[in-house]
């Protein structure tokens, strides 16, 4: 089976740190993915996670914990550019390159 | 490099009627994959090809088809057309190793076909 729950939107300040959570349920899970889409664009990869831990890129860090089915997405030292949508797209073992978004949660960056 | 090149950009239709949307990959990507994106329901998986070959299908009713050419270039239909097919619809390439395992996260999406139908 499989599900995928975030929240839906979230709104912080300029300067702020903001962490978009993922829980997933997903049969023969492999891996946990990353994407921002801004409005009217197309959705960006930001980062993977194959093994549990943190994951940093610059601004942003993306953590997964295997055992609770869980990941999350930091971003610091927030910009009004980072206003968006964030997805969690969790991958299965052999269902090579199906990707699970959900509806994504929708980042408010306010000055 | 040139993106994921989806043409047409927009389109409207009326219900009753197909639909072929267009997907042209990186240079190089073997891997297209299709999703539809609601409001509602987000990004929601249609089918991805490699060579050529569906490898994986989503739970879309089989008005939704596809197909990929041996330049990788791929092509999605929907036949019968219904007010709920109205969405964005978005290609995305990957390089993908065919037998190596699922890919490692980074699908590269096109600006996506905008597909009303009235």
């Amino acid at each position: 089976g499989q599900s995928l729950e975030q929240p839906s939107e979230v709104t912080a300040v300029e300067g702020a740190i903001v962490q978009i959570n993922c829980t997933y349920q997903t049969s023969g899970f492999y891996g946990l993915s990353w994407y921002q889409q801004h409005d009217g664009g197309a959705p960006t990869f930001l980062s993977y996670n194959g093994l549990d831990g943190l994951e940093e890129t610059g601004r942003f860090s993306s953590f997964l914990s295997r055992s609770d089915s869980y990941g999350y997405l930091l971003l610091q030292e927030l910009q009004m550019k980072d206003s968006a949508s964030y997805f969690c797209a969790p991958t299965a073992k052999y269902n090579f390159n199906k990707f699970y978004f959900g509806s994504g949660t929708k980042l408010n960056v306010k000055p | 490099k040139a993106g994921v090149t989806q043409t047409p950009r927009y389109l409207i239709k009326t219900r009753g009627q197909q639909v072929t949307l267009s997907c042209s990959p990186i240079s190089g990507h073997r891997s297209v994959s299709w999703y539809q994106q609601t409001p509602g329901q987000g990004l929601q998986f249609l089918f991805e090809y490699f060579s050529e070959t569906q490898r994986n299908k989503g739970n879309f009713p089989g008005r939704f088809s596809g197909r990929q050419f041996s330049n990788s270039r791929s092509e999605m239909n929907v036949s019968t057309l219904e007010l709920g097919d109205s969405a964005l619809y978005l290609c995305a390439s990957s390089l993908s190793f065919g037998t190596g395992g699922p890919n490692t996260g980074e699908l590269f999406f096109g600006e996506g076909s905008r597909l009303t139908v009235l």
